[in-house]
């Protein structure tokens, strides 16, 4: 089935560890993202790609790096991991040029202790 | 600064219809977006506004009012499987979206 496939869907961590959320999409979508969904607040977007070997930052890129080695893949990582980066996060994409219509993954819930 | 504003929640009887609005402030326009969220699911999208007016897709429709910088989403004959979260999101002059909190839409039998 096509689409965005996250991994770990749910991990505890204790704070000052490194963390990779993974990402992968077999739709051939040039842009991809990651944003941060926390209570009350809208999605936030911490970093992008608009195609592969390009990333950016968006409203919310500090404690997270992220790397587009290739088409498919788009891991999103905290270096030393603090409490506030509890959260839920999804990974999306987009064709180019599009209507900027996102296909999300299905989100990894992090808890940071 | 960019703004989305959005009711937190509402509450509407199976069968009926519920309107969703949503205001914006942002740097430039380059169109407006609705999504749906289910509890605990990932969004999926459900419409796209970049000209004034209405779109109807089923029995979702959205409007759009560029000039006054209001969007609403309209669901007719409600059922129990459209309660969820309704997200509005506005791409800016960067294309980049700015996203509403969303509101928490809650059908009673």
């Amino acid at each position: 089935i096509a689409g965005i496939t996250q991994a770990p869907t749910s991990q505890i961590l204790a704070a000052g560890r490194r963390m990779t959320l993974r990402c992968t999409q077999d739709m051939r979508h040039n842009a991809m993202y990651w944003y941060r969904q926390d209570l009350g607040l809208g999605l936030r977007l911490i970093h992008y790609s608009n195609t592969a070997g390009t990333t950016g930052k968006g409203e919310v890129p500090d404690g997270y790096s992220v790397s587009r080695a290739n088409t498919d893949d788009f891991p999103l990582t905290l270096a030393s991991a603090v409490p506030s980066q509890t959260s839920v996060y999804f990974c999306a994409s987009s064709e180019a040029g599009s209507t900027g219509e996102l296909f999300f993954g299905e989100g990894s819930r992090l808890t940071v202790l | 600064g960019q703004n989305i504003d959005q009711p937190t929640e509402m509450t509407a009887t199976e069968g009926a219809i519920v309107q969703i609005n949503c205001t914006y402030q942002t740097s430039g326009f380059n169109g407006l977006f609705w999504y749906q969220q289910h509890a605990g699911e990932a969004p999926t999208f459900l419409s796209y506004n970049v000209l004034d007016g209405l779109e109807e897709k089923g029995r979702f429709s959205s409007f759009l009012s560029r000039s006054k910088g209001y969007s609403y989403l309209l669901l007719k004959e409600l059922q129990m499987k459209d309660s969820a979260s309704y997200l509005c999101a506005v791409m800016d002059s960067n294309y980049q979206l700015i996203w509403g909190a969303g509101t928490k839409l809650i059908i009673k039998p």
